[in-house]
């Protein structure tokens, strides 16, 4: 079984800022990894796939990067709507099954 | 709008069933697999299984947590798919979330239905 561990758990940012997200895999799992973001009573987002590539609608200052076991989403000059909890996610092929990050919540300073 | 809506939750005894439901629309269903998460309260997301399309035979997979008492089944004329927990227990407290799943993973997620198991 494929573990993904994030950190940290928690960010305390303020608006403006920058924001760096890490997921690790526990072997590698090349360049499929995808980030989404939830917020409260609200089904999650995503926000990128293939690791680096941004869903449709998601603004530019969202990105992801990595590959094999070291993943990163950094969300540029944060804005009010984006503290929230992210996390990250892997489908494996073989054998099936689907994994995710514990989460990492952005909130505000 | 590419939607997905669950329905079933709600307050269940230990050893009860339940059988949770998962209507998509916006989409053709029947060309995706779907497949069921969930979230236990304070805890992190949990895969429960997944089903095939049915050009690709309609089988199902399962987490080890659940194999054995989860039943996932898909109706594409009603662009439904269902979960069925039997014997449930009161770690399967969660919101249960169906998704749609991509090549990569779940790319579209409902908003959740919640189920209680408690005496």
């Amino acid at each position: 079984e494929i573990v993904l561990t994030q950190s940290p758990a928690t960010l305390s940012l303020s608006p403006g800022e920058r924001a760096t997200v890490s997921c690790r895999a526990s072997q590698s799992v090349t360049s499929y990894v995808a980030w989404f973001q939830q917020k409260p009573g609200q089904a999650p987002r995503l926000l990128i796939y293939d690791g680096s590539k941004r869903a449709t609608g998601i603004p530019a200052r969202f990105s992801g990067s990595g590959s094999g076991t070291d993943f990163t989403l950094t969300i540029d000059s944060l804005e009010p709507e984006d503290f929230a909890l992210y996390f990250c996610h892997h489908r494996n092929n073989w054998p099936p099954e689907l994994t995710f990050g514990g989460g990492t919540k952005i909130d505000i300073k | 709008e590419v939607q997905l809506v669950e329905s079933g939750g709600g307050l269940v005894k230990p050893g009860e069933s339940l059988r949770l439901s998962c209507t998509g629309s916006g989409f053709s269903f029947g060309d995706y697999e779907m497949s069921w998460v969930r979230q236990a309260p304070g805890k992190g997301l949990e895969w429960v299984g997944f089903i095939r399309t049915k050009a690709s035979g309609g089988t199902t997979e399962y987490s080890a947590s659940v194999k054995g008492r989860t039943s996932i089944s898909r109706d594409d004329s009603k662009n439904t798919a269902y979960l069925q927990v039997n014997n449930l227990k009161i770690e399967d407290t969660a919101l249960y979330y169906c998704t749609r799943l991509g090549w990569f993973g779940a790319e579209i997620w409902g908003q959740g239905t919640l189920v209680t198991v408690s005496s």
